[in-house]
């Protein structure tokens, strides 16, 4: 039962510091996302990967870079952390045909001070 | 304009009411549609799809209105576990799904 699967939950960085979320799903989809919710802003869409090999700029990509390592997983990477990507991350999969359903990890708190 | 829009809150309701959420997206070429609760500090997990229809589960009742661009959410009975963001998600067609979520309605039943 695991579904999506991310680390680390919780991370505190200095800023320019680089790090990066790792995201995993076991449920066979296609398709991958990364979120970031902020306070009173919903979750936006950082970058996508509609499936293995692909990858695309969603809502607001700057400051980040993404992997498609597998079918199974997709890395969000900070590469110079700034204080205003203080957020909380999702990651979530869903097969690639219209009218399927998102499934969510249980999210990354990260603190860039 | 935001492609989803919905009215944050919070709304304070007692145990047994009847509360309604709305929803309106501005994206005519949206191809699907859900509700997705969202407890404190937790991720987003699916409340029930949205159908042109009109769907029921339970107390909760969804509906559709294509001409508007616009969703509706009943909760009926409410209960204090009910309690949470209800947000509405509308998905783009494209390669491959692109949700798009609301910012959220934040509901609090009170006993």
């Amino acid at each position: 039962n695991a579904g999506v699967t991310q680390t680390p939950k919780f991370q505190v960085l200095k800023t320019g510091q680089s790090m990066t979320l790792q995201c995993a799903q076991d449920m066979n989809h296609n398709s991958m996302y990364w979120y970031r919710q902020d306070p009173g802003m919903g979750l936006r869409l950082i970058y996508y990967s509609a499936s293995e090999g692909t990858t695309d700029k969603g809502e607001v990509p700057n400051g980040y870079n993404v992997s498609r390592l597998n079918k199974r997983e997709f890395s969000l990477r900070l590469e110079s952390a700034a204080p205003s990507q203080t957020s909380v991350y999702f990651c979530a999969s869903s097969e690639i045909e219209m009218n399927t359903v998102a499934f969510f990890g249980q999210g990354t708190r990260l603190t860039v001070v | 304009r935001k492609e989803v829009e919905q009215d944050p809150g919070p709304f304070n309701v007692p145990e047994g009411a009847t509360v309604a959420f709305n929803c309106t997206y501005s994206n005519s070429a949206s191809q699907s549609f859900f509700w997705y609760r969202q407890d404190c500090r937790k991720e987003p997990k699916l409340l029930m799809s949205v159908y042109s229809s009109g769907n029921e589960d339970g107390r909760f009742t969804a509906q559709l209105n294509r001409a508007s661009q616009y969703i509706s959410l009943l909760i009926r009975d409410s209960k204090l576990s009910d309690s949470a963001t209800y947000l509405c998600v509308v998905t783009i067609k494209g390669y491959g799904q692109n949700f798009v979520f609301g910012p959220g309605t934040r509901l609090s039943v009170l006993p």
